[in-house]
């Protein structure tokens, strides 16, 4: 069964510096999506970034890249020139197939504190 | 951009109550979700739907169900409410094309006392 681990319940930055935030995944499957999504305190969870595993270059979106490793089965997020802003819980997750549909399954966060 | 709507953000419902819980999206997508997040535990998933009357269940079905009457709307329906359902609901929508990704709406904070 896919898993999704985050070893890093809380990460503290300095605003205008990068962070990287860990995560690595179990499958047997050889074909996945793997994707980052941040959820500040209102509690909406909001898409950031999406890695196919037979991408071969990293993603990037603005300030978010995604280091994918897939020999490690690591796809971790970074995230430059931190802002206030990117306070937030963000978590790693990844498809499955169950009964022929795709869904995601989801690690279990890591909180970000942004510090000025 | 995709509009994904809870109609409620917080909910507080008694021991046995049949609760609803509404979710609306409305940029046509198949696929709707309901999700139920606790600390500690991450994002769960109950149910699922890829059409119209179709349904799904996902890791953690027990004490709910769903109903999916038209494209746009899904509906997570707790029949008896029970204090252990506390939690932070989510639901999602996506279109039915290979590693899209979920749009959530903002959940809905229920709380059974």
């Amino acid at each position: 069964a896919q898993k999704i681990t985050q070893t890093q319940p809380g990460m503290f930055v300095q605003e205008k510096e990068a962070v990287t935030l860990d995560c690595t995944y179990d499958t047997s499957d050889q074909s996945y999506g793997l994707f980052w999504y941040k959820q500040p305190s209102s509690g909406e969870m909001i898409f950031l970034i999406y890695q196919g595993s037979y991408d071969e270059q990293n993603a990037t979106e603005g300030r978010y890249s995604l280091n994918f490793q897939k020999a490690r089965k690591s796809a971790n997020l970074v995230i430059s020139a931190s802002q206030l802003g990117d306070s937030a819980m963000y978590f790693c997750a990844m498809t499955r197939e169950v009964g022929g549909s795709e869904k995601l399954v989801f690690g279990k966060g890591t909180k970000l504190t942004v510090n000025p | 951009d995709v509009k994904v709507t809870q109609s409620s953000r917080y909910l507080v419902k008694r021991t046995g109550e049949k609760v609803f819980l509404e979710c609306v999206q409305d940029m046509d997508h198949e696929n709707m979700f309901w999700y139920r997040q606790d600390p500690g535990l991450g994002l769960r998933l109950i149910y699922f739907s890829y059409d119209v009357k179709m349904k799904e269940k996902g890791d953690i079905p027990e004490g709910y169900s769903v109903s999916r009457e038209k494209k746009e709307r899904f509906s997570l329906i707790l029949e008896s409410a029970s204090t252990n359902q506390t939690s932070m609901y989510l639901c999602a929508s996506s279109l039915v094309r290979e590693y899209s990704p979920l749009h959530f709406g903002n959940g809905t904070r229920l709380t059974v006392t």
